[in-house]
């Protein structure tokens, strides 16, 4: 079965570091997004990325954050320069527009950012 | 703004019981709503998506049920065992296109052999 993959598992930066995390969506979809979890919290919304563009976006996602698609397969969510409470877990996810089953929406296993 | 909660935060059943978890979400015009389950550090695995124009879905033991005017869904799990110990998360997409899922705190479930 089709799933999304995510790299690396776990990322340990310091602070003011940037990091790029890496997404590889389920192929025939056309929406992406990342979420986050920090410890103990809930699952927040960061980005949603369509036909090149993010499509919506949460008032996290400030300028330090950015996306891109860099080739037909990888989905990337950039920090530019980290701050300790950029520390979650970061989701990505993606969806296709399928008539019934609108915008369901596949997860990865996360990527685990610590930053120092 | 939307909000998504859940009842009750924890529970604790012995093995076989049926259950039942809540969500509650305070603005009705969502697109679907969609179970998940999320094991201790771990990713999310989706368990049933109910369209907005639903009002049940069902897999196996689960049962989902979705009433939009009163803004809950419930998630009822038949004959429970200790492998359904995990943290179920309710998620609701709303949002301008659609795409935004909006989570609740989830409902953190633990079954006793």
């Amino acid at each position: 079965e089709p799933e999304v993959t995510q790299t690396p598992s776990h990322q340990v930066t310091q602070m003011g570091q940037e990091v790029i995390l890496r997404c590889v969506p389920i192929s025939n979809h056309l929406y992406f997004y990342w979420y986050r979890q920090i410890l103990g919290q809930k699952v927040e919304f960061l980005v949603s990325f369509y036909n090149n563009e993010i499509s919506e976006k949460s008032e996290i996602f400030d300028d330090q954050f950015s996306v891109e698609r860099p080739d037909g397969s990888n989905f990337t969510l950039k920090i530019r320069s980290t701050k300790l409470e950029d520390s979650a877990m970061y989701f990505c996810a993606s969806s296709a527009h399928i008539p019934g089953r609108t915008y369901e929406q596949y997860f990865g296993p996360g990527t685990r950012l610590t930053v120092t | 703004k939307q909000e998504v909660t859940q009842i009750p935060a924890a529970l604790s059943v012995p093995e076989g019981e049926n259950l039942v978890l809540n969500c509650s979400f305070t603005d009705s015009a969502i697109y679907n709503l969609q179970w998940f389950r999320q094991d201790p550090g771990k990713g999310l695995t989706s368990l049933l998506l109910i369209q907005s124009s639903q009002r049940e879905q069902t897999s196996g033991r689960l049962n989902a049920s979705l009433d939009k005017s009163s803004g809950r869904s419930t998630l009822y799990i038949a004959a429970s065992q200790p492998g359904d110990s995990a943290t179920y998360l309710c998620a609701v997409l709303a949002g301008n296109y659609g795409q935004n899922f909006v989570f609740g705190p989830g409902t953190r479930l633990s079954v006793l052999p």
